[in-house]
């Protein structure tokens, strides 16, 4: 079964730092690009980062680029988002992601597309 | 960035009769070299991440019920509930994945009337 499960989450102050993990199973998650999405009580789904399969190409939402940082240990099946200088809005619940590898028949590459398997969320509260 | 703008934000339909959600993005997201839309809907439940339902803008994913139907093509898209059903209560997400950053719509939420 296809299994990803985060934690880390907590109460941090303002400006604090903190860490989540990503334990993936179930799949050859070296071959996947990962995603983090994030979601603020009440509110909608905003995507966050993503990193490549081989770690090699990363890319940020400008809401957190320059304070968080994805990361991935393939040898312990696991994605990790660093992130400091946590503001209030940074309030969320935050689900790591997998998409689906889609094979792009004219450049031969593999793209990662829709998001089949979510993980059930870490919550992360920013406040004083 | 592409902005993805949902329609109505909520919905209340009656036990049985069709729900229709509008998506709309602010570029095409149809890719003309394998003439497909990078366009995916989600369902999510409270307390739970969201469950996809339909890629490519029309293709169920395995496991969806076939009262859930998609269409549409370049900047408009529609997921409809043929019938809907009590377990469909839900906030529905249209979200593209046809460039980065990849963004979502602001949901609507679908209640019983």
């Amino acid at each position: 079964e296809v299994q990803l499960v985060e934690s880390g989450g907590g109460l941090v102050q303002p400006g604090g730092s903190l860490r989540l993990s990503c334990e993936a199973s179930g799949f050859t998650f070296s071959s996947y690009w990962m995603h983090w999405v994030r979601q603020a009580p009440g509110k909608g789904l905003v995507w966050v980062s993503r990193i490549k399969s081989d770690g090699s190409s990363t890319n940020y939402a400008d809401s957190v680029k320059g304070r968080f940082t994805i990361s991935r240990d393939n040898a312990k099946n696991t994605l990790y988002l660093q992130m400091s200088s946590l503001r209030a809005e940074d309030t969320a619940i935050y689900y790591c992601a997998r998409p689906t590898l889609y094979h792009e028949i004219l450049t031969g590459s593999y793209s990662d597309v829709w998001f089949d398997t979510w993980g059930q969320g870490t919550l992360v509260t920013v406040s004083s | 960035d592409i902005v993805m703008t949902q329609s109505p934000d909520s919905l209340a339909v009656s036990l049985g009769e069709r729900a229709t959600i509008n998506c709309k993005s602010s570029q095409s997201v149809l890719y003309s070299s394998n003439n497909k839309n990078y366009l995916a809907w989600y369902q999510q439940k409270p307390g739970q991440p969201p469950n996809l339902l339909i890629y490519w803008a029309s293709t169920r994913e395995s496991g969806v019920p076939d009262r859930f139907s998609g269409s549409g093509s370049e900047t408009d898209f529609t997921l409809t509930i043929s019938s809907l059903q009590a377990e469909d209560v839900a906030v529905y997400y249209c979200q593209q994945y046809y460039s980065t950053p990849r963004t979502f719509g602001q949901g609507t939420k679908l209640e019983i009337k």
